[in-house]
């Protein structure tokens, strides 16, 4: 079956890099995303990896893919107090049509 | 101004109404969706629309209702059979030939 974990809560000081992990189960995932949802608002697509990649940059943010271990990571560098929010990781698997969400990382942006 | 629009941001409601939210896309997105958020929680699909006159049930559907008559419009409607409607909804479209979802602002039902 579907299932998507990560962590609560993450903690970082302004200007350090933050990593997000997420594990998923399903093998048969076609693409994996990362959202953002800042308070009371929509979810915003960051970015995606597509299942036969490893990692993907997009300026301060770097997806790694290991398929292996079934493990997601969203690092942003230079974290700012701008990125402080809800991150949820997707999944979406081949035959499918709906993404599958974990929880949720809550990050905290320390100045 | 292209996007997602859901409306309105927050709703009241008493129990045993029926209560129905807005969603409009005009970016000529083919598939629309319905996903439920509790405190703390990921998001869940309650419907989704491929097509025009055409939805299908997603995981939590008990309780909901949808229509999709215009491919622009994908109207969710939270009947007095669901037993704990109080909840953030987010609506989402997906253009064709694509993965990628766009969510809209979200409306926060409140009933009590």
């Amino acid at each position: 079956g579907e299932d998507v974990e990560q962590s609560l809560f993450l903690s970082v000081r302004e200007g350090d890099s933050s990593v997000i992990n997420c594990t998923y189960t399903d093998s048969s995932s076609t693409y994996l995303y990362w959202y953002k949802q800042e308070p009371g608002a929509g979810l915003q697509l960051l970015t995606y990896i597509f299942s036969n990649m490893d990692m993907k940059q997009d300026q301060r943010l770097t997806v790694l893919l290991n398929k292996k271990d079934k493990h997601l990571s969203l690092r942003i560098a230079d974290t700012q107090t701008g990125d402080s929010a809800i991150y949820f990781c997707a999944e979406i698997l081949a035959a499918g049509n709906k993404l599958t969400f974990g929880g949720g990382t809550r990050v905290l942006v320390k100045p | 101004d292209g996007g997602i629009t859901q409306s309105p941001k927050y709703l009241f409601r008493k129990e045993g109404q029926n209560v129905t939210l807005s969603c409009e896309q005009n970016l000529n997105h083919d598939a629309m969706y319905w996903y439920r958020q509790d405190p703390g929680q990921g998001l869940r699909l309650i419907y989704y629309s491929q097509i025009v006159n055409d939805f299908q049930k997603g995981d939590i559907a008990e309780g909901y209702s949808v229509s999709r008559e215009k491919k622009e419009s994908f109207p969710l409607t939270v009947t007095s059979a669901q037993k704990n409607p109080t909840a953030f909804y987010l609506c989402a479209s997906r253009p064709r030939d694509s993965y990628e979802q766009y969510f809209g602002p979200g409306t926060r039902l409140t009933v009590t």
